[in-house]
């Protein structure tokens, strides 16, 4: 059966800090592997990672897919107290009825205080 | 641009009452679209998906039903809610091919009481 899993579940750090949150998945005929950030309603898409090796970032957000050992990684540097969130880590399947139906693991509760 | 509408953004209501709840989406033609629960602000389960009108599959049994009735237009429904259909609803969109993820609409918070 297809399963992403993330850790930590949860995560409280300090302004300032540098945090890594951790993502592995099983996924049949994985495709890509997505991330989102979610605060207090909808999910907000932040990357979609597709090749081994090849860094995505924005700002101070990084992430990076290695689908040798099946997982990916999210970096937050310089965390502040706006990056408090649930970060979720989603994989998609090639999928021959074009449904992309997402496998999504259960979040990362990052809680930055100031 | 695309955009996605739900509604209405919180929602309480009695046991055995009905359910309608609405998602629309503008600036695309023929999206897939998804019908989401998220119980305790975790786990994002996949309730139903669309990928054309009148196409719906769906991911659970329970008490729910959807409905695709235009092509940018998704509904979730129910005859008689019950407590366990409280939570937090998501719909979402994608395109249907090509490296792109999901735009997911606000939310609608349901509590059944």
């Amino acid at each position: 059966e297809d399963k992403v899993v993330q850790s930590p579940l949860s995560l409280v750090v300090h302004e300032g800090d540098t945090v890594t949150l951790n993502c592995s998945y099983e996924v049949t005929n994985f495709r890509s592997l997505l991330w989102y950030k979610q605060e207090k309603k909808a999910p907000t898409f932040l990357f979609m990672l597709t090749s081994s090796g090849i860094e995505k970032k924005s700002g101070r957000l990084s992430s990076i897919l290695d689908k040798k050992e099946l997982f990916s990684i999210l970096n937050i540097t310089a965390t502040q107290t706006g990056d408090s969130a649930i970060y979720l880590c989603a994989g998609l399947p090639y999928n021959a009825g074009n449904n992309r139906k997402l496998i999504w693991g259960l979040g990362t509760s990052l809680a930055v205080n100031p | 641009s695309q955009t996605i509408h739900q509604w209405p953004a919180t929602l309480v209501q009695p046991v055995g009452s009905p359910l309608s709840l609405e998602c629309t989406v503008e600036g695309t033609s023929n999206p897939n679209l998804y019908w989401y629960r998220q119980a305790a602000g975790r786990g994002l389960q996949l309730l139903f998906y669309s990928v054309g009108i009148g196409q719906i599959s769906s991911e659970v049994p329970q008490n729910l039903s959807a409905s695709r009735p235009q092509d940018r237009q998704f509904i979730l429904s129910s005859k008689k809610l019950l407590l366990s259909d409280s939570g937090f609803y998501l719909c979402a969109w994608s395109v249907p091919t090509g490296y792109y993820g999901y735009t997911f609409g606000s939310g609608t918070r349901l509590t059944v009481v």
